[in-house]
């Protein structure tokens, strides 16, 4: 069974740029959640998508954005790029919305903002 | 002052010793816990799940949770190095989904 894929595997932008990030769920996952690992920070939640609807959002400013495609894929955009933005970006799927059992995590997108 | 603390490290030990990993945190709502291993450039991957108090074993990892004391602790024995990775845990109230994640602690296992 596949897991949880996520594209391109390194980003590099330009501040003021948008960057966009895939991710591909396992196959028969419906939710897709978006965390933001800083440098010291942990993961941070930024977004949690299901059935193609944002269920909920962290703390993040409104340029960090997305949307869930009809076959569960998902999509995060961040608009405006600022340095602190640098981070890896990891994307997860859940079988069940809102699964309290815990993650598949892909491996992530590095994004590099220059 | 952070949710979940966790030290960052990094701990450093011999091969075939007893690994201690710790988290504290603060809000007593906290009803699920969790414990991710995190190799290099690779996502998080989950390695146990405890609900409420008490303890579990997994091969030769054991989860413990005290919340009178608002205290997690995640045990390796034999430990080997290519148990050398970044241990996260992270906590979710009862019913919902929004994990929070310690910083992570890196563990390095000496062949």
């Amino acid at each position: 069974e596949a897991g949880v894929t996520q594209s391109p595997t390194h980003l590099i932008k330009t501040r003021g740029q948008q960057a966009t990030l895939r991710c591909s769920p396992i196959s028969g996952h419906t939710s897709v959640y978006w965390y933001q690992q800083a440098l010291g920070l942990g993961l941070q939640f930024l977004l949690w998508y299901d059935e193609g609807e944002e269920r909920n959002r962290g703390n993040f400013p409104p340029r960090f954005s997305g949307r869930q495609f009809p076959n569960y894929s998902s999509e995060l955009n961040v608009n405006a790029l600022e340095l602190e933005d640098s981070a890896l970006y990891l994307c997860a799927s859940s079988l069940e919305a809102g699964d309290s059992y815990g993650y598949t995590f892909g491996s992530g997108t590095r994004l590099t903002v220059v | 002052q952070k949710e979940v603390e966790q030290d960052p490290g990094p701990l450093s030990v011999p091969e075939g010793a007893i690994v201690s990993l710790n988290c504290t945190y603060s809000n007593s709502a906290f009803q699920y816990f969790m414990w991710y291993r995190q190799y290099s450039r690779k996502g998080p991957e989950l390695l146990m799940y405890t609900y409420s108090s008490g303890n579990k074993e997994d091969g030769r990892f054991t989860a413990q949770v005290d919340k009178s004391s608002k205290y997690i602790s995640l045990f390796i024995r034999d430990s080997q190095p290519s148990d050398s990775a970044t241990y996260l845990c992270a906590m979710s109230p009862s019913g919902t989904y929004k994990y929070i994640f310690g910083t992570g602690t890196r563990l390095k296992v000496l062949a």
